[in-house]
């Protein structure tokens, strides 16, 4: 099966500041990839399909980049409501394995 | 409004059985796949199944494949995941969520509140 890998594992970073979070697949997987933000305590949120599609409603500070098996998730101006845990999942094929996750943290 | 309400969790023993539903409104319900995630207290995001729209095709986690049968009623917009020989490991918040394509191969864009399966002696 193919595995995926995020880093950091955990980062803490100043409101304003230009956060990147990597999403790595042990195989390509083309764009069939998905990011989520759960804040604490609450059910996970869809921000990017595809890669690099902004679902509908998610602020424009969010993109998402990469094919294959390279990913990354950029917040352009760290907010303190972005504190959260950021999970990738890809879903070319089953089984639709997530990613470990990045807790976000603003200082 | 898309809704998804998930019941059926609680305590059970090790080696028992447990069925979850989710009940569906606010979309065409057999027209998206629709899919069960689960997070133990404390940790990541896991994939269990989906299955398609039509029901026809299911996926399984290989930690649940042979013990968990994913089904759906589309007449009454209801999903159903059985729930066999529950181990210790089952222990989690299970999310119910619809999937942006009839098949399952696609993001999930709305979630339920989830329910706690707590498997214990």
């Amino acid at each position: 099966d193919i595995q995926m890998t995020q880093s950091p594992s955990s980062l803490s970073a100043s409101v304003g500041d230009r956060v990147t979070i990597t999403c790595r697949a042990s195989q390509g997987i083309s764009n069939y990839l998905a990011w989520y933000q759960q804040k604490p305590g609450k059910i996970p949120k869809l921000l990017i399909y595809a890669a690099s599609t902004l679902q509908s409603g998610v602020p424009s500070r969010f993109s998402g980049s990469g094919s294959g098996t390279d990913f990354t998730l950029t917040i352009d101006s760290l907010q303190p409501e972005d504190v959260a845990a950021y999970y990738c999942q890809r879903y070319n094929t089953a089984p639709f394995t997530f990613g470990p996750g990045t807790k976000v943290d603003v200082k | 409004e898309v809704q998804l309400l998930e019941s059926g969790g609680g305590l059970v023993q090790p080696g028992g059985s447990l069925r979850l539903s989710c009940a569906a409104s606010g979309f065409t319900f057999s027209s998206y796949a629709m899919s069960w995630v689960r997070q133990p207290p404390g940790k990541g995001l896991e994939w269990v199944s989906s299955i398609s729209g039509s029901g026809a095709s299911t996926y399984y986690a290989d930690s649940v494949k042979g013990r968990f049968i994913f089904s759906r009623d589309n007449s009454n917009n209801t999903l159903y995941l059985q729930m066999n020989s529950l181990r210790a490991e089952d222990t989690a918040i299970y999310y119910c969520a619809k999937v942006r394509s009839g098949e399952a191969a696609a993001a999930a864009n709305y979630w339920g509140q989830g329910t706690l399966v707590t498997v214990s002696s």
